[in-house]
C-alpha cells in the first residue's frame, strides 16, 4: 500500500547526541515536510522540500538538519544544538508543490531526551 | 501573515449529540482550507478540504464544513457524534502563493457515553 513510513516510532537519546529520524514515501510526491508537535502548540514546520536536492527552513529549523537526495526519502537529523528536542515528530508529503494540496502524514516518531 | 485560530482547546459532547468545532483564519486572498483528525500517538488524517466552489463541503466519517468568507471561518460539523470520534482535530490553511501550511493549535474532543 502507498504511504509514508517513519522510523523509529520511539527513540531515546542522551544529551549531546545527534539522532536521525527516517521518513520514506512511495506516493511519488514531490513535496515533503517535517513538523514538530508539542502539547497545546499544534504543528510547527521544521523543514520542507519541494523537489529533490532542494529544501527550505521552516519556522523552527534551528538545531535540525535535513537532506533530500532521493524523491522518496527526507531524513531529519536532530542535532545536539537543539535545546529542547523531546517532542513528537511528523513527516508528511503533499500531492502538490506549494501549499494547495492535501498532506499525507506518517505515524510519527516520538523522541525523548534522557 | 497567515494564521489559524481554533478557539476551543477542549470540547466534551455526549454520544449522539451534534458537534461544531470552530476555525478562523487570517489570509488576504482565497485560502485552501483543510480539517485533519489525529488519534493519540498517530499521524494526521484528512477529513475534508475546501479549494473553491460550493462552500459546504462533505468529508469522511460523516463530517462537513462550511466556508464563510465574510467571517473568515471554516467550522467543522457533525450531526451525531460517535464514541470513535474522540480525537484531536486540526484546522489548516494553505495558499497558492506560498509553500507552507498553517495549522491551528487543535481542539481535543471527548465523547461521553
Amino acid at each position: 500500500d502507498g504511504g509514508i513510513t517513519q522510523s523509529p516510532k520511539y527513540l531515546f537519546r542522551k544529551e549531546g547526541q545527534n539522532v536521525t529520524l527516517s521518513c520514506e514515501q512511495n506516493l511519488n510526491h514531490d513535496a515533503m515536510y517535517w513538523y514538530r508537535q508539542d502539547p497545546g502548540q499544534g504543528l510547527r514546520l521544521i523543514y520542507y522540500s519541494q523537489i529533490v536536492n532542494d529544501f527550505q527552513k521552516g519556522d523552527i529549523a534551528e538545531g535540525y538538519s535535513v537532506s533530500r537526495e532521493k524523491k522518496e526519502s527526507f531524513p531529519l537529523t536532530v542535532t545536539s544544538a537543539q535545546k529542547n528536542p523531546t517532542a513528537f515528530y511528523l513527516c508528511a508529503s503533499s500531492t502538490r508543490t506549494g501549499s494547495t494540496g492535501e498532506l499525507f502524514f506518517g505515524e510519527g516518531s516520538r523522541l525523548t531526551v534522557l | 501573515a497567515q494564521s489559524v485560530t481554533q478557539p476551543d482547546i477542549h470540547i466534551t459532547v455526549s454520544e449522539g449529540a451534534s458537534l461544531e468545532l470552530r476555525c478562523n483564519y487570517s489570509y488576504g486572498a482565497t485560502p485552501y482550507l483543510f480539517w485533519y483528525v489525529q488519534s493519540p500517538g498517530q499521524g494526521l488524517q484528512l477529513l475534508l478540504k475546501y479549494f473553491s466552489g460550493d462552500t459546504l463541503v462533505q468529508g469522511i466519517k460523516g463530517f462537513e464544513a462550511e466556508f464563510k468568507r465574510s467571517q473568515s471561518s471554516f467550522n467543522l460539523r457533525k450531526p451525531s457524534v460517535h464514541w470513535s470520534d474522540a480525537a484531536e482535530y486540526f484546522c489548516a490553511v494553505g495558499t497558492n502563493t506560498g509553500n507552507q501550511f498553517y495549522f491551528g493549535t487543535g481542539t481535543s474532543l471527548t465523547v461521553i457515553p
